[in-house]
């Protein structure tokens, strides 16, 4: 796990509302990423940042937010507007220019 | 869309034996490609990776195949031992930092 941290590592939340989901490091890396993880899909890109106040979208980042006010932390909002949102998500790190992404320990949401 | 397809979705191998986990790709401008180790309610950890000017990689019990005109990795655990059980996955990428994932195989080692 690095020096990356999520937490919490449960959540629960009614279906409705809003929650977000925090991710930091101290590995001092520029670029993070959020992955959305479901059983037999493998990962799969929600929103990436390689930089301070910027970040791009993933494959899947409908019903999703993210913000990157601050190299260290990298927060995911899930909104009312993610059909099923019931998932287990990971944030990872990478150097700016390399390849080798490291994961967090994850957090598993449960919307009921 | 690029894609990563990983085989089989679920392994089990005797202690001692060979672990082989198969991937392929479809995007010739791959140029690394890293397997993931992660074990249940923890994140994947990253346990080795390729890039494609080399054919084979080994790192302890753990080797990377590559066949570049095939378009395919494999990952072969030697003297696969219970530690070992977890869920693999294959990835690759090229250079821009957007790594695709495999959907995962579930391997168990058997005493």
């Amino acid at each position: 796990d690095g020096g990356i941290t999520q937490s919490p590592k449960y959540l629960f939340r009614k279906e409705g509302q809003n929650v977000t989901l925090s991710c930091e490091q101290n590995l001092n890396h520029d670029a993070m990423y959020w992955y959305r993880q479901d059983p037999g899909q493998g990962l799969r890109l929600i929103y990436y940042s390689q930089i301070v106040n910027d970040f791009q979208k993933g494959d899947i980042a409908e019903g999703y937010s993210v913000s990157r006010e601050k190299k260290e932390s990298f927060p995911l909002t899930v909104t009312s507007a993610q059909k099923n949102p019931t998932a287990f998500y990971l944030c990872a790190s990478s150097e700016q220019g390399s390849d080798e992404q490291y994961f967090g320990p994850g957090t598993r949401l449960t919307v009921t | 869309q690029q894609q990563v397809k990983q085989s089989p979705q679920s392994l089990i191998v005797q202690k001692g034996g060979i672990s082989i986990i198969n991937c392929a790709y479809e995007n010739t401008a791959f140029d690394y490609f890293p397997w993931y180790q992660q074990f249940p309610g923890k994140g994947p950890a990253l346990l080795i990776a390729i890039r494609p000017d080399v054919s084979e990689k080994k790192e302890g019990r753990f080797t990377i195949s590559f066949n570049k005109s095939a378009k395919q990795f494999s990952l072969h655990i030697m003297d696969s031992q219970p530690g070992d059980s977890a869920t693999y996955f294959c990835a690759a990428n090229f250079g821009n930092e957007k790594l695709t994932f495999g959907t995962g195989t579930r391997l168990t080692i058997i005493p």
